[in-house]
């Protein structure tokens, strides 16, 4: 079944840097990739998804790069900010018959500070 | 518009009790899904509805957990009898379709002691 590997657990910037989270996945027939913001106690919220026939697709700071060659996709935000504070989820969809499942990495803890 | 509803917030029971989830999506949301999520990890999907029929239980530990969406709107998920390691948070999703954008509920923390 697929896989998702997310690096780093962890990223600490400094307010106004960019920051970059990076995830690759095993099955070659996901093609569909969303990414996740939780803030402590909060629901996960989709931040920004990318398709398989995209390879990079911008939200004002935020940007999502895919490279399905090397399976691997990445978060990428711009002029951080300290409300940018949180834990990032990537997930993939799997292909074949199971439509719709998301399977997520297991998370990457940004903190921005001021 | 009005979000994905989960109820209770938060539970706590000791081990060996049952206890039970509710999840309302968003309406017109055919594709419900139930996903646990451990202190420190991302979500895991244990069940996924399209509309009242099961698309996905793979995950689900039929021994003790179950799930139903009768009706196809609302959604239970029971826990029977429940361990220590099922303490996490039980997270409700829904989408318009299968491929569609997923939308989380709040949630529902639950402690077994």
């Amino acid at each position: 079944g697929e896989n998702v590997e997310q690096h780093p657990s962890t990223l600490s910037v400094q307010e106004g840097d960019s920051a970059v989270i990076k995830c690759t996945y095993s099955d070659s027939a996901s093609n569909y990739f969303p990414w996740y913001k939780q803030e402590l106690g909060k629901r996960p919220q989709l931040i920004i998804d990318i398709r398989s026939n995209v390879g990079e697709k911008k939200d004002q700071r935020i940007a999502v790069t895919l490279n399905k060659t090397a399976k691997h996709f990445s978060l990428h935000i711009t002029e951080t900010q300290p409300e940018d504070s949180a834990v990032y989820f990537c997930a993939a969809r799997k292909g074949g018959g199971s439509q719709g499942n998301l399977i997520f990495g297991k998370g990457t803890k940004l903190s921005v500070k001021p | 518009e009005a979000g994905v509803a989960q109820s209770p917030r938060y539970k706590i029971i000791e081990k060996r009790q049952s206890v039970a989830f509710w999840c309302n999506p968003i309406s017109g949301h055919a594709t419900l899904y139930w996903y646990q999520q451990i202190l420190g990890q991302g979500p895991k999907l244990l069940i996924q509805f399209q509309n009242n029929g099961v698309v996905d239980d793979s995950q689900l530990p039929k021994d003790r957990f179950s799930a139903e969406r009768l009706k196809g709107v609302d959604s239970t998920l029971k826990i029977q009898p429940a361990k220590l390691e099922d303490s996490a948070v039980y997270l409700c999703a829904s989408s318009l379709g299968l491929r569609e954008w997923q939308f989380f509920g709040p949630g529902t923390r639950l402690t077994v002691l």
